[in-house]
């Protein structure tokens, strides 16, 4: 079974940057899909995007493109997800998740394993 | 994007009880769709991938069916355990999850 560590919380002020870590341990980390989706106070789960490590280039949903990065660093089987400019409405739990890749890449993915979650505050 | 829609929004039950909960897809999905559970505070639990198939270690009161554009998930004997908000989630195309669905004790 995969274990997934994120980094702790974050409290941010609107128009910073948080950058959040998801550190997986078990299973094959270059072949997952890792993903990140995020979860505001009360609401729903919202995917942000994801990546396969193997082939590095990630997937975004539409409204978080040119403002959100994902990265992976495979010698620590570590993913790491960056988000700028950030306002109060991205107050929020982020989750990383791991899918297995059905060949199709990382927006196609179900998840098996979740991260606990890490609370990102944006606050003045 | 493929929009996910899931009815009831709240359900209320009483433990013993058969519950369905439905989740549409605004196009077809084919049968990529999966089912969580989450409880306050937690990370979302996968229950069923592709449609109707149990994830190991979920127990069998928990079933799903469906393809194409609607979509199932049952509960055939509400435990204590199970009081919880599900989720839908498409991924046949840029994954998309539903908006959830509460169930609580009546």
């Amino acid at each position: 079974q995969v274990q997934l560590v994120q980094s702790g919380p974050e409290v941010k002020k609107p128009g910073s940057s948080v950058k959040v870590s998801c550190k997986a341990s078990g299973g094959s980390f270059s072949t997952s899909a890792i993903t990140w989706v995020r979860q505001a106070p009360g609401q729903g789960l919202e995917w942000m995007g994801g990546v396969i490590p193997l082939f590095r280039t990630p997937d975004y949903a539409q409204k978080f493109q040119g403002r959100v990065t994902i990265t992976t660093d495979e010698s620590t089987s570590t993913a790491y997800m960056e988000l700028r400019s950030l306002t109060s409405e991205d107050t929020a739990v982020y989750f990383c998740a791991r899918g297995l890749d059905r060949g199709v890449g990382a927006a196609t993915v179900h998840f098996d394993s979740w991260g606990p979650g890490t609370l990102v505050t944006v606050s003045s | 994007d493929i929009q996910m829609t899931q009815s009831p929004s709240t359900l209320s039950a009483s433990v013993g009880d058969r519950v369905t909960i439905t989740c549409r897809a605004s196009q077809t999905i084919r049968g990529w769709l999966a089912w969580y559970q989450q409880k306050p505070g937690k990370a979302p639990k996968l229950l069923i991938y592709k449609a109707s198939t149990l994830e190991s270690g979920v127990p069998s009161r928990f079933s799903g069916s469906g393809s194409g554009t609607e979509f199932t998930l049952t509960i055939s004997s509400l435990q204590p355990d199970d009081f919880a908000t599900y989720y839908c989630q498409q991924y046949y195309m840029f994954l998309t999850f539903g908006p959830g669905t509460k169930v609580d004790i009546k």
